[in-house]
């Protein structure tokens, strides 16, 4: 299966700034799928991320909010703007893997917005 | 509207208990359902169910898919401290994303 490299690990950052989430996968995929888990919840699908499309989101999220770029096959970013206390998420870059391991995760992001 | 939904939201038990946690689901172009557990950040894969009535195992843990019925259950036995985490339903629908369930929080006490 897949591996994700998932960075930040973690990060505290203020009020009104912005983050970038990266994630690296060892192999080509055709889609990546980035989620949000708030504290004591589910995963919620924020977008799927083709590669020279734009990203394609799902109720409830907007793009200026979570710009999303998908340069190649292995790479994508996921930036959380103008980030208020209610983006304190974390958040999940994911890609089908081929066989019969379901979906691959990367190791997750917990931002902290004070 | 595609739900999944999981039972119970938490359960409390001992070490050598034996735990069965629920998935019930309603989605359009049902593809398979897959468990995952989670105890920091990254859910860990632990199986995928496309066939009804096939029970997949590993280890102390087990599974099945009732696709009739549209549930799965998830049973691990002499359950261990270590088996403590949130235990994750998720179904893949024709869309090829996945829809997780709220979770069970399952914890073993020595």
């Amino acid at each position: 299966s897949a591996v994700i490299s998932q960075k930040p690990s973690r990060d505290i950052c203020q009020r009104g700034t912005s983050l970038t989430i990266q994630c690296q996968v060892d192999s080509q995929v055709t889609m990546m799928f980035w989620y949000r888990q708030q504290p004591g919840q589910s995963l919620t699908l924020i977008a799927t991320a083709n590669q020279g499309s734009e990203a394609t989101y799902e109720s409830g999220f907007v793009i200026d909010k979570f710009p999303i770029s998908r340069p190649n096959l292995t790479f994508s970013t996921l930036t959380v703007s103008n980030m208020s206390p209610e983006d304190s998420s974390i958040y999940l870059c994911s890609v089908e893997s081929w066989g019969k391991s379901g979906y691959t995760f990367g190791s997750g992001t917990r931002l902290t917005v004070v | 509207e595609d739900k999944v939904v999981q039972s119970p939201l938490s359960l409390v038990v001992h070490e050598g208990d034996t735990v069965t946690l629920n998935c019930s689901y309603e989605v359009t172009n049902f593809r398979s359902l897959l468990w995952y557990k989670q105890e920091k950040k990254a859910p860990t894969f632990l199986f995928m169910l496309t066939s009804s009535g096939i029970e997949k195992k590993s280890g102390r843990l087990s599974s099945i898919l009732d696709k009739k019925e549209l549930f799965s259950i998830l049973n691990i036995t002499a359950t261990q401290t270590g088996d403590s985490a949130i235990y994750l339903c998720a179904v893949s629908s024709g869309t090829d994303k996945l829809i997780f369930g709220t979770g069970t929080r399952l914890q073993v006490f020595p």
